[in-house]
């Protein structure tokens, strides 16, 4: 399967916790990539491989991988980590990319 | 900095065909594979293909196999997409991005501005 399904909203208090995942049968051979969007911008990337942050983002995100899920965690959420994630990964194949359906995040 | 600035919004009619470039400044334009991917209205990212600039080597999403062409002008640092046959659907903001590919991670980074395409009948 080339599929990466995520769930289509959550929301989370501020302050507190939240973590995304993404099913797919390709992450059990690769990691994923998690891309934050915010409305009218393009995505940027916060989380590759087993777990690391590009320069810039802040340490409340995280990344995980177990099986054929990968998780992206916000630990202590502000405001402004508002946005669609979504998961990215090459497929069973290996030769193509596919991208999960999207997160919308909430911050109460 | 490295950045990847795209060419404006186009409006075009069924059946043709668009041609969207993405200019990459602040790195070696062939040291890195460039990908790009479309977002229609309200939806998630879907992935169409990616180049190779050093040698021009492609590789397209089975979906766009038949429509999108993927080229690039290394004398000026860019790459294109073309998409033919245009249909309503293909409506989107169409994005190219960088592909980094380090001690086996892979990740996108930097994203161009995204390109409107807009498709009217």
């Amino acid at each position: 399967s080339s599929e990466l399904t995520q769930d289509p909203a959550v929301s989370v208090a501020l302050g507190q916790t939240v973590r995304i995942t993404c099913q797919g049968d390709s992450l059990r051979s690769y990691y994923a990539s998690w891309y934050q969007q915010k409305p009218g911008q393009a995505p940027v990337v916060v989380i590759y491989g087993k777990n690391n942050r590009p320069s810039g983002i802040p340490d409340r995100f995280s990344g995980s991988s177990s099986g054929n899920t990968a998780s992206l965690t916000i630990t202590g959420a502000q405001a402004e980590d508002e946005a669609d994630y979504f998961c990215n990964s090459r497929d069973s194949s290996g030769n193509s990319y596919v991208f999960g359906t999207g997160t919308k995040v909430t911050v109460l | 900095q490295v950045q990847l600035v795209q060419s404006g919004a186009e409006v075009k009619k069924s059946g043709a065909s668009v041609k969207v470039s993405c200019k990459a400044s602040g790195y070696t334009f062939t040291g890195y594979y460039v990908h790009w991917v479309r977002q229609a209205p309200g939806q998630g990212l879907e992935w169409m293909g990616r180049i190779n600039p050093s040698s021009g080597d492609t590789n397209y999403a089975q979906k766009f196999q038949d429509r999108v062409t993927l080229t690039r002008d290394t004398s000026i640092s860019t790459a294109y997409m073309e998409l033919s046959s245009l249909k309503s659907d293909d409506t989107a903001i169409y994005y190219c991005a960088r592909r980094i590919h380090l001690r086996g991670d892979v990740w996108f980074d930097p994203w161009g501005q995204g390109t409107l395409v807009t498709v009217s009948s």
